[in-house]
């Protein structure tokens, strides 16, 4: 167990509609991080959050947004689903940002939500 | 970007053998780099890192090499057992793109012939 919590665990939902994916870092990390697997395009890197603000954006759709809360936990939100956005996704936890001078920390990577769109 | 090649994809290896994945990055300026297992369904679980300031880096089996000068690193496992089989991926952080983002390999299927 990494002490990331994710919810719900599996989620199905028809195209056009709107989900959102909860995460609960592990205790004392500031850093959160969003992750799409999916056999097309493998592990992607969608989305960082560190201490309640976006840190750093890779390959995540305009369709998708995320945010984290005062109390570190993060959602992310996916709209106007489509076939394609069927997929595991993981949601990651580290100490710290590079850029809060710290160097890159390990990230440990919660259960994960299976989304299936129909 | 970050861009990172793995190879092999798939890797069958006898029980007790050595086996040995490779992996190349694009941006010299990459700093970290880990490498998890994931078994079928279940979440990446980190088994070894290393940063760029070490050359090699070891755990029981388990042996991580980095050469920043041809910007490849290699995971060594020794003695593989059955409960090894799964899918490793290597990543790198560099500093295009996302800032702590992974960007990861495209995975080796690792298999374990009793």
């Amino acid at each position: 167990d990494s002490g990331v919590t994710q919810t719900p665990k599996h989620l199905i939902t028809a195209t056009g509609q709107r989900v959102t994916l909860r995460c609960s870092p592990r205790s004392g990390d500031l850093s959160v991080y969003w992750y799409q697997q999916s056999l097309d395009q493998g592990l992607q890197f969608l989305i960082q959050y560190y201490n309640g603000e976006e840190r750093a954006k890779g390959n995540i759709l305009e369709r998708f947004s995320a945010q984290q809360f005062p109390d570190l936990h993060s959602e992310l939100n996916l709209s106007s689903l489509e076939l394609g956005d069927s997929a595991l996704y993981f949601c990651a936890s580290s100490v710290a940002s590079r850029t809060s001078g710290r160097g890159t920390d390990t990230q440990y990577f919660g259960p994960g939500t299976r989304l299936t769109v129909l | 970007g970050e861009n990172v090649e793995q190879h092999p994809s798939t890797l069958s290896v006898q029980e007790g053998d050595s086996a040995v994945i490779k992996c190349t990055y694009s941006d010299s300026a990459s700093n970290y780099f880990p490498w998890y297992k994931q078994e079928l369904g279940k979440r990446p679980q980190l088994i070894i890192d290393i940063r760029s300031n070490v050359g090699e880096k070891k755990d029981q089996r388990i042996a991580v090499t980095l050469n920043k000068t041809a910007k490849h690193f290699s995971l060594h496992i020794t003695e593989t057992q059955p409960e090894d089989s799964a899918v490793y991926f290597c990543a790198a952080v560099g500093l295009g793109g996302g800032a702590d983002g992974l960007t990861f390999g495209k995975g080796t299927h690792l298999i374990i012939q009793p």
